[in-house]
C-alpha cells in the first residue's frame, strides 16, 4: 500500500546522544516536511525539502540535522545540542503542487 | 507566512452540523485554505482545501469568504470521531512551508 511510514513508533535514548528517526514515504512525493509537537501544542516545523540533496530550516531547527539523497527517505537526527528533545515527531510529504500532504504516525521519542 | 485565527475549543453535539471558522486576513493570492485534523496521538490528516468556490467533500464542506480573508470548515453531521483538533492553513504548495497554528479542538458529546 502506498503511504508514509516512521519507524520506530517509541523510541528512548540517554541524554547526549544523537539518534535518527526514519521516514520514508512510497507515494512518490516531492516535498517532505519534519514536525515536533509537544503536550497540548500545535505542530513546529523542524525542516523541509522540496527535492533531493536539498532542505531548508524551518522555525525550530537549532540542534536538528537532516539529509535527502533519495526521494523517499528523509530522515531526521536529533543531536545532542537539542536542549529539550523529548517530544512527539512528525513527518510529512506532499506532491510539488497545490495538494494534500499525508502524514505519518509520528515518534515518540524521550530521552532521559 | 500567513497568519491564522481560530477559536481554541468548540463543542458540539452528535449529529448537530458544526461550523468551525477560521480568519486569514493575510494570506495571499496563491495560497490555497487547507483544514487538516488531528486526532489524539496521532499525525493529522488531510480534510479539504480550496482556492475561491466553496469545496464539498465525502468528509465536510469548506466555505470561503468573498474577499479569502476567512472560511469556515463545516461539519455536516458531528460523529464522535470527529473529536479532535482542527487546523486551518494557507498553503500555496509543496514548495513552501506548511506552518500549523494552534488549531481549534473540538469536542463531540453524545
Amino acid at each position: 500500500d502506498g503511504g508514509i511510514t516512521q519507524s520506530p513508533k517509541y523510541l528512548f535514548r540517554k541524554e547526549g546522544q544523537n539518534v535518527t528517526l526514519s521516514c520514508e514515504q512510497n507515494l512518490n512525493h516531492d516535498a517532505m516536511y519534519w514536525y515536533r509537537q509537544d503536550p497540548g501544542q500545535g505542530l513546529r516545523l523542524i525542516y523541509y525539502s522540496q527535492i533531493v540533496n536539498d532542505f531548508q530550516k524551518g522555525d525550530i531547527a537549532e540542534g536538528y540535522s537532516v539529509s535527502r539523497e533519495k526521494k523517499e527517505s528523509f530522515p531526521l537526527t536529533v543531536t545532542s545540542a537539542q536542549k529539550n528533545p523529548t517530544a512527539f515527531y512528525l513527518c510529512a510529504s506532499s506532491w510539488a503542487g497545490n495538494t494534500e500532504a499525508f502524514f505519518g504516525q509520528g515518534t515518540r521519542l524521550t530521552v532521559v | 507566512d500567513a497568519k491564522t485565527t481560530q477559536p481554541n475549543s468548540m463543542e458540539s453535539n452528535e449529529e448537530e452540523p458544526v461550523h468551525l471558522p477560521c480568519n486569514h486576513s493575510t494570506i495571499s493570492g496563491t495560497d490555497y485554505i487547507h483544514w487538516y485534523r488531528q486526532l489524539p496521538s496521532q499525525g493529522p490528516e488531510y480534510v479539504i482545501h480550496g482556492l475561491t468556490s466553496n469545496v464539498n467533500n465525502r468528509m465536510a464542506s469548506l466555505a470561503i469568504a468573498e474577499d479569502r480573508k476567512s472560511s469556515t470548515l463545516i461539519l455536516h453531521r458531528a460523529t464522535l470521531r470527529d473529536a479532535a483538533v482542527y487546523y486551518c492553513i494557507p498553503f500555496s504548495g509543496g514548495y513552501n512551508k506548511l506552518i500549523f497554528g494552534a488549531g481549534t479542538r473540538l469536542a463531540v458529546h453524545p
